[in-house]
């Protein structure tokens, strides 16, 4: 089985501050990892992924994640977030033979001017 | 990117009636298709996956029989809900996958939100 945590609901940040939203994950075997962004009555966006090799993943729109396989996590972060990062996030895990994508319960970041 | 389509966009139907979803990759052809479903303010759970030509794999607590996948072509799976009842209002999302070179893509529809009144 596999499966994806990410521990805060809710996460809130002025505009121009570092942004993480947290991600821990379980699975056998090596995990494919994914960020998605979703807006409202929207379908999911594709920010970045980690496969293989670098454990620094550099995506879209400035969003970065880091894969840490001691802890087993993978947390999204943005040096410096705008109003308009302001979306509900989701941290998904597929094993690396099947692409099924398990996903978190998603974390809604609120960022204000 | 690669893009995937969904038609339609937002449908209400009659309690007892069946409705058809479609997903089309528009630029790719994808061997593998995927349908989600997700509740307000809920992540997206996996219903079913499915390759081309063949019967789709369902999750365990999907109903086959109620939700029907169908996946004609490289670009085109369809999900159609029979006997809709209002629990199965939802927002369903469908993806396509490919893979080349060893790399693996997957891309996402941007949904279709099912009232069942």
């Amino acid at each position: 089985a596999q499966s994806v945590a990410q521990p805060e609901d809710q996460v809130n940040v002025a505009e121009g501050n570092p942004l993480t939203v947290k991600c821990t994950y379980s699975v056998s075997g090596n995990p494919y990892l994914f960020w998605y962004v979703q807006y409202p009555n929207r379908g999911l966006q594709f920010l970045l992924k980690y496969i293989t090799g670098d454990n620094l993943v550099k995506g879209s729109y400035g969003f970065e994640a880091e894969f840490n396989k001691s802890q087993t996590s993978f947390h999204l972060k943005k040096p410096s977030a705008l109003v308009s990062d302001s979306a509900l996030y989701f941290c998904a895990v597929s094993r690396s033979n099947d692409y099924k994508l398990s996903f978190g319960a998603g974390t809604t970041v609120t960022v204000r001017a | 990117g690669a893009v995937v389509s969904q038609h339609p966009s937002w449908v209400i139907c009659k309690s007892g009636t069946s409705v058809k979803i479609e997903c089309r990759s528009l630029d790719f052809q994808a061997t593998t298709m995927f349908w989600y479903r997700q509740f307000p303010k809920q992540s997206l759970m996996l219903m079913a996956t499915s390759n081309e030509g063949s019967k789709a794999t369902y999750e365990q607590g999907v109903e086959k029989d109620k939700f029907l996948i169908n996946h004609a072509s490289l670009t085109l799976s369809t999900l159609t809900v029979t006997s809709a009842h209002p629990e199965d209002s939802s927002f369903y999302i469908c993806s396509a996958s490919f893979t080349y070179g060893g790399m693996y893509e997957q891309y996402f529809g941007p949904g279709t939100r099912l009232t069942v009144t």
